[in-house]
């Protein structure tokens, strides 16, 4: 069974800086997408960024890229410039290319300091 | 409105009753899916859908039940409620389109069973 590692409960970064948060993942399969979204304090989840696994290069969204080796099984989160509007919970997630269930991982608190 | 809508948005019910949340979307999207978000696991999911009639088990199917009789609802019951349900329950849906099956949520339902 796939599953999804977030080490870091909580991180913290000084606005305008840049952050990382980590992310490995478990599977035996050779295709499938990760993503990474945001849960701000209104609950709402919203999807920050995608990257499909065949693709070798690293996704990137405006201030947000990701770290892909898909040899560690690694796919960690880049902020960059943060912003306190960028505080919130992030959870990274896998879905296998055979299915559309997503399986998360327990989620990173992540505060922006001013 | 147009998107994925959750009802109601917050509830107390007792142990032993049974509660109803309610999901409806508006993009006929043929996939649908309710995850629980508890501390420390992340989102977990309880069942999912791939188009009306058709419903599967996720990880954390038991004491729930779903139906999809329409393409844009999907219900999700708990028969007989246990404080052990006490969460915060999120339906998503997503196209079947594999190349572009991003999962789009709701606002979440917090449940409390006391």
């Amino acid at each position: 069974a796939q599953t999804v590692t977030q080490s870091q409960p909580e991180m913290s970064v000084q606005e305008a800086e840049t952050v990382t948060l980590s992310c490995t993942y478990d599977t035996s399969e050779s295709d499938y997408y990760l993503f990474w979204y945001k849960q701000p304090p209104s609950r709402q989840m919203i999807l920050v960024i995608r990257q499909e696994a065949y693709k070798q290069q690293n996704a990137t969204e405006n201030r947000f890229s990701v770290n892909f080796q898909k040899a560690a099984k690694s796919f960690s989160l880049k902020i960059s410039d943060s912003q306190l509007g960028d505080a919130a919970m992030y959870f990274c997630a896998y879905r296998s290319a055979n299915t559309d269930k997503l399986i998360f991982g327990t989620g990173t608190r992540l505060q922006v300091f001013p | 409105d147009a998107g994925i809508t959750q009802s109601p948005r917050y509830k107390i019910t007792e142990t032993g009753r049974q509660v109803t949340l309610m999901c409806h979307q508006t993009w006929s999207h043929s996939y649908m899916f309710w995850y629980r978000q508890d501390l420390g696991h992340g989102l977990r999911l309880i069942y999912y859908s791939a188009a009306a009639d058709i419903t599967d088990k996720g990880e954390v199917p038991d004491g729930y039940v779903v139906s999809r009789s329409k393409t844009e609802n999907f219900p999700l019951t708990l028969e007989s409620a246990t404080r052990s349900q006490t969460s915060v329950y999120f339906c998503a849906s997503s196209d079947r389109d594999p190349g572009n099956n991003e999962q789009f949520f709701g606002p979440g339902t917090r449940l409390t069973v006391l």
